[in-house]
């Protein structure tokens, strides 16, 4: 079974904080994926990378970055934390080299900046 | 630009009964199409993925359609049971939104004892 995990279930920061999530899967995907989750506004993608060393901005990068320097690790950052990031952070991977394979998603992290 | 819709945003119904949700996109020039489960403040489970070139999709109790001509997908969910309360996300994953996933917004289930 394909296992996707973030590094925190819950995290609590202040604003101005330099905020990092990070995300591991076990199965050797290619494909890594950042979202965002809010109410009445669904799963939004904010990164992505298909590869080592390769990013590629979503719908809503602003305010994020992401590193990928290991194939099986993919992080995103907050390099100063803003009340409007508070959401649930969802990260997710996939094999191909065209993303139509399913996507496996992590259990979450659900992020309040003060 | 890709809109995925789901209804109802939210349905209650009594252990046992068979019900139907909806979900509906405006490209039908899709790859394929993702039902997920949500449970509550966890991440999404892949239920059913129906490609592009099929009509429909079973496992178990659960059975996803696909009318790319219409925009819609279903899911079946027969002899509903309590543990089936969550969220169902569909997801279609299209050519003109990068190969990437648009989410509808969900339909939230409760099955009452």
């Amino acid at each position: 079974d394909v296992k996707v995990t973030q590094s925190s279930r819950y995290l609590v920061k202040r604003t101005g904080e330099k905020v990092f999530l990070e995300c591991v899967q076990d199965m050797d995907h290619e494909n890594m994926f950042w979202y965002r989750q809010d109410p009445g506004l669904g799963l939004r993608l904010i990164y992505f990378s298909y590869d080592v060393k390769m990013k590629e901005k979503g719908d809503i990068p602003e305010g994020y970055s992401v590193s990928r320097e290991k194939k099986e690790r993919f992080s995103l950052i907050l390099e100063s934390a803003s009340t409007n990031q508070t959401s649930m952070y969802l990260c997710a991977s996939s094999s191909g080299q065209d993303f139509t394979d399913t996507q496996y998603f992590g259990p979450g992290t659900r992020l309040t900046v003060l | 630009k890709q809109e995925v819709t789901q209804i109802p945003a939210a349905l209650s119904v009594p252990e046992g009964e068979n019900l139907v949700l909806n979900c509906s996109f405006t490209d039908s020039a899709i790859y394929n199409l993702q039902w997920f489960r949500q449970d509550p403040g966890k991440g999404l489970t892949s239920l059913l993925l129906i490609q592009s070139s099929q009509r429909e999709q079973t496992s178990g109790r659960l059975n996803a359609s696909l009318d790319k001509s219409s925009g819609r997908s279903t899911l079946y969910i027969a002899a509903s049971q309590p543990g089936d309360s969550a969220t169902y996300l569909c997801a279609t994953l299209a050519w003109d939104a990068g190969n990437m996933l648009t989410f509808g917004g969900g339909t939230r289930l409760m099955v009452k004892p």
